[in-house]
């Protein structure tokens, strides 16, 4: 069990670019789940997968943004056309269906 | 809609002393409620999963506990250390997403 990886760790963009981010999560947990996090704020949920569904979206979630998990194991979350405010903290975590949640080290990513 | 609401918001304590840090919320129908450990720029540390059954649970020098009725839980640290110095956040759900607290920043004090 080597935890919830994520990768890249940080990623400074430029407004209006896109950017892919990557979770692998515990290799037996069914749920991925993906948050993001400002400074000073606890984390807010984003999306979450059953396997390879998509289960549940937040309002959150522009049409900028979009997560797949196609074949039930690793995750992207992929945000288009950059923009400020989507500077944050995002962080992936993975746990059963009513179990714990596993989070991973997380991606920073600033827009300049 | 639930809302996690954590008091206070940060804490300064010598080292040794023994401290709370609460958690209340608003819907009492909750699945699960965990405690994490967040250092700065990291992600998250599970430190304590209640199941709505439960009335507490211990990892060494961490007791939680919980009351669905008042809607709230309670993170005791124990004999604290300057290695303990994080922001720590609760959250509830379980079967669904988390709700999460802001957190409380603790600072321990050699």
């Amino acid at each position: 069990d080597t935890g919830v990886s994520q990768d890249p760790r940080h990623k400074i963009t430029k407004r209006g670019q896109n950017v892919t981010f990557r979770c692998d999560p515990i290799s037996e947990h069914n749920r991925l789940y993906w948050y993001r996090q400002t400074l000073g704020q606890g984390p807010e949920f984003l999306t979450y997968f059953q396997n390879e569904a998509q289960l549940e979206k937040s309002r959150l979630l522009s049409d900028r943004f979009s997560a797949e998990r196609p074949k039930g194991s690793f995750s992207t979350l992929e945000i288009q056309r950059t923009e400020q405010g989507d500077s944050a903290m995002y962080l992936c975590a993975s746990g059963g269906q009513g179990r714990e949640q596993y989070f991973g080290p997380g991606t920073r990513l600033t827009v300049t | 809609k639930q809302e996690v609401t954590q008091i206070p918001a940060a804490l300064s304590v010598p080292e040794g002393e023994n401290l709370v840090l609460n958690c209340s919320f608003t819907d009492s129908a909750i699945y699960n409620l965990q405690w994490f450990r967040q250092d700065p720029g990291k992600g998250l540390t599970s430190l304590l999963l209640i199941q709505s059954s439960q009335r507490e649970q211990t990892s060494g020098r961490l007791n939680a506990s919980l009351d669905k009725s008042s809607g709230r839980s309670t993170l005791y640290i124990a004999a604290s250390q300057p290695g303990d110095s994080a922001t720590y956040l609760c959250a509830l759900g379980g079967n669904t997403p988390l709700v999460f607290g802001k957190g409380t920043r603790l600072s321990v004090i050699a």
